[in-house]
């Protein structure tokens, strides 16, 4: 079975400054990865997704991922971070073949310091 | 991107009456999408499968009575809770799945609804 590990509940940095959220995965094939946002109240929009090719990608509001598979990891990276990047991020893992049914990691929540 | 909306985004009701939430893909045609719930500072729970014209699939331990979904067109799914009571107050999060080539089907969220039972 997939799952999904996010080892930091709560992160805080200071606006300007780079920002890296982790994340491991657990699956068998090559896993389709994902990175989401949520802001309070409200649903997830995805920032970047992975499924082959370049193990880094890029995707909206400026952020990237790297997908190191010798350490099962996608961690998302911002080199620099905005007060309103401050909100709930998740990493999912999906078995492509099952319709984009996702496995979630349990969110880590970024907060920005002025 | 594809638009998901979901109605209520807020209710409110008393314990044991039934809430209907509706989750419709605004701009394209949904086969599946897919219920989740979430607690408070808590990941996305995979509810169920939604299926149009079929019955949906649900993940172990989700009681497919108390929870009734229909996705009845390509467009709406619908999750109602029945006979409500406190701890199925939560937020609800529906996707729908689009196919976008190979055996990969991204998903769009939609904005949740926040249901507190009274």
């Amino acid at each position: 079975a997939q799952s999904v590990t996010q080892p930091d509940i709560h992160i805080t940095v200071s606006e300007g400054a780079s920002l890296e959220l982790r994340c491991n995965y657990s699956y068998g094939a090559t896993p389709y990865l994902f990175w989401y946002v949520q802001s309070p109240g409200q649903g997830l929009q995805l920032l970047l997704k992975y499924f082959s090719g370049d193990t880094l990608v890029q995707g909206i509001k400026g952020f990237e991922a790297e997908f190191k598979r010798s350490q099962s990891s996608f961690n998302l990276r911002k080199p620099s971070v905005h007060w309103s990047d401050a909100a709930e991020y998740f990493c999912a893992v999906g078995a492509g073949t099952n319709a984009g049914k996702s496995t979630f990691g349990d969110g880590t929540t970024l907060t920005v310091k002025p | 991107g594809a638009v998901v909306s979901q109605h209520p985004s807020r209710v409110i009701c008393k314990s044991g009456t039934s809430v209907k939430i509706e989750c419709r893909s605004l701009d394209f045609q949904a086969t599946t999408m897919f219920w989740y719930r979430q607690f408070p500072k808590k990941s996305l729970m995979l509810m169920a499968t939604s299926n149009e014209g079929s019955k949906a699939t649900y993940e172990q331990g989700v009681e497919k009575d108390k929870f009734l979904i229909n996705h009845a067109s390509l467009t709406l799914s619908t999750l109602t809770v029945t006979s409500a009571h406190p701890e199925d107050s939560s937020f609800y999060i529906c996707s729908a799945s689009v196919p976008l080539g190979g055996s990969y089907n991204e998903q769009f969220f939609g904005p949740g609804t926040r249901l507190t039972v009274l």
